[in-house]
């Protein structure tokens, strides 16, 4: 069984631009969840996506925004890059939420300069 | 609000030796507890978890932890520590009520450094 594949794994972006990250759920689940990584704030959550309809959001502005499509596939746009949004960006997979288990993929690492 | 503390933000032991990663919890509604692992430049992966049931809960590459209600603890153990155990350890509690407005809250991660 495939694990959780986030694409690209690494991104050098300038200030201002904006980014686009995906993510491809393991098969079958249809919740995919987005968390932040930095060395000063942790592990903090984004957003989750469910049947195509965030349920959930975490306390980020709104140049932080996601989608989900029919496949569960999902993508996270951040617009307006900001040094401060270097980071590594994990996704997560699971069957019921994010607050059940939830398997992560390898993350994506965006380096804004 | 749920919310997690790791103790001690780096821990080092001996090849052989005993590891207690410490990780304290705050929930207002019965917890559901996780432990998860990242090595250098990857993702997090799922050591083991707490819902409901048994309070000793035993998970991958010969790792356990306790749940303890009146301490509010949920301590990561392993009785010999290799040198691939060498990694940073992340403790976790779901947040929310409802499913659907739920999310995991992680602590600020212990990093675990084996000696020779």
């Amino acid at each position: 069984k495939a694990g959780v594949t986030q694409t690209p794994r690494y991104l050098i972006k300038t200030r201002g631009q904006q980014v686009t990250l995906s993510c491809s759920p393991i098969s079958g689940h249809r919740s995919v969840s987005w968390y932040q990584q930095t060395p000063g704030q942790g592990l903090q959550f984004l957003f989750e996506y469910f049947s195509e309809t965030q349920r959930n959001k975490g306390n980020f502005p709104g140049r932080f925004s996601g989608r989900q499509f029919s496949n569960s596939r999902s993508e996270m746009n951040v617009s307006t890059l900001e040094l401060g949004d270097s980071a590594l960006y994990l996704c997560a997979s699971s069957l019921f939420g994010t607050g059940t288990e939830a398997f992560f993929g390898q993350g994506t690492r965006l380096t804004v300069v | 609000a749920q919310s997690v503390t790791q103790l001690g933000s780096h821990v080092s032991v001996s090849e052989g030796a005993l590891v207690l990663l410490r990780c304290n919890y705050s929930s207002s509604v019965p917890p559901y507890l996780f432990w998860y692992v990242q090595y250098p430049n990857q993702g997090l992966q799922l050591l083991l978890k707490y819902t409901t049931g048994a309070t000793l809960v035993k998970g991958i590459n010969g790792f356990e932890a306790e749940f303890k209600k009146s301490e509010t603890s949920f301590h990561l153990t392993k009785p010999s520590a290799h040198m691939s155990d060498a990694a940073e350890y992340f403790c976790a509690v779901r947040a929310g009520l409802i499913q659907g407005a739920q999310k995991l809250v992680f602590g600020q991660g212990t990093r675990l450094t084996i000696n020779p």
